[in-house]
């Protein structure tokens, strides 16, 4: 069965400052990856995938992902946040057997000014 | 293009009062459909599942039901609401083929009183 920890269930950081919000899985097979950011009261937005070929992968919003097999890690980054990336971060993973995504428990983000 | 609605946008219930949430979907057709519940300070819980007509697949044991009486339509039900039932629920569809994640509808805040 696959698993997904976010270590961090909250980050505080400063507007202009670099942040990285962590991922870890558990899979014995290979799987798909995913950041979903939820803004306040509002459903969840895909930020960006890893399915297969470059481990850094870019999405919307400035933001990137690493991929690390080795390590079963997928950390968000960004490399300036600004105060309307305050939001809660969802990291997901899911095989090519199922049609099921597997939640991390999420990563609050506050960004002050 | 497509796009997900939900209904209503929040909703305040006594204890035992029956519920019906419903979500559609526009703009495709024979999609998977996902119901999930997100409750305070807590992750994504998948209650169920349909990959088409009269197929649920249920996640978690509660006194919460789904039916697809339509290839696009989902409806979330209880007969008798628990405070616990109280949360955020989120529906969610995916393309039946050659997909890998999920897009989310804007959410239903239900609280139960």
């Amino acid at each position: 069965a696959q698993s997904v920890t976010q270590l961090d269930s909250q980050v505080p950081v400063f507007e202009e400052a670099p942040v990285e919000l962590r991922c870890n899985y558990s899979s014995s097979v290979s799987v798909y990856l995913f950041w979903y950011v939820q803004y306040p009261n509002q459903g969840l937005q895909l930020l960006l995938k890893y399915l297969s070929g470059s481990t850094l992968v870019k999405g919307i919003n400035g933001f990137e992902a690493e991929f690390n097999k080795s390590q079963t890690s997928f950390h968000l980054r960004k490399p300036s946040v600004h105060i309307s990336d305050t939001a809660e971060y969802f990291c997901a993973v899911r095989t090519l057997s199922t049609d099921k995504l597997i939640f991390g428990t999420g990563t609050r983000l506050q960004v002050f000014p | 293009s497509q796009t997900i609605h939900q209904w209503p946008a929040t909703l305040v219930q006594p204890v035992g009062s029956p519920l019906s949430l419903e979500c559609t979907v526009e703009g495709t057709s024979n999609p998977n459909l996902y119901w999930y519940r997100q409750a305070a300070g807590r992750g994504l819980q998948l209650l169920f599942y349909s990959v088409g007509i009269g197929q649920i697949s249920s996640e978690v044991p509660q006194n919460l039901s789904a039916s697809r009486p339509q290839d696009r339509q989902f409806i979330l039900s209880s007969k008798k609401l628990l405070l616990s039932d109280s949360g955020f629920y989120l529906c969610a569809w995916a393309p039946d083929r050659g997909y890998y994640e999920q897009y989310f509808g804007p959410g239903t805040r239900l609280t139960v009183t």
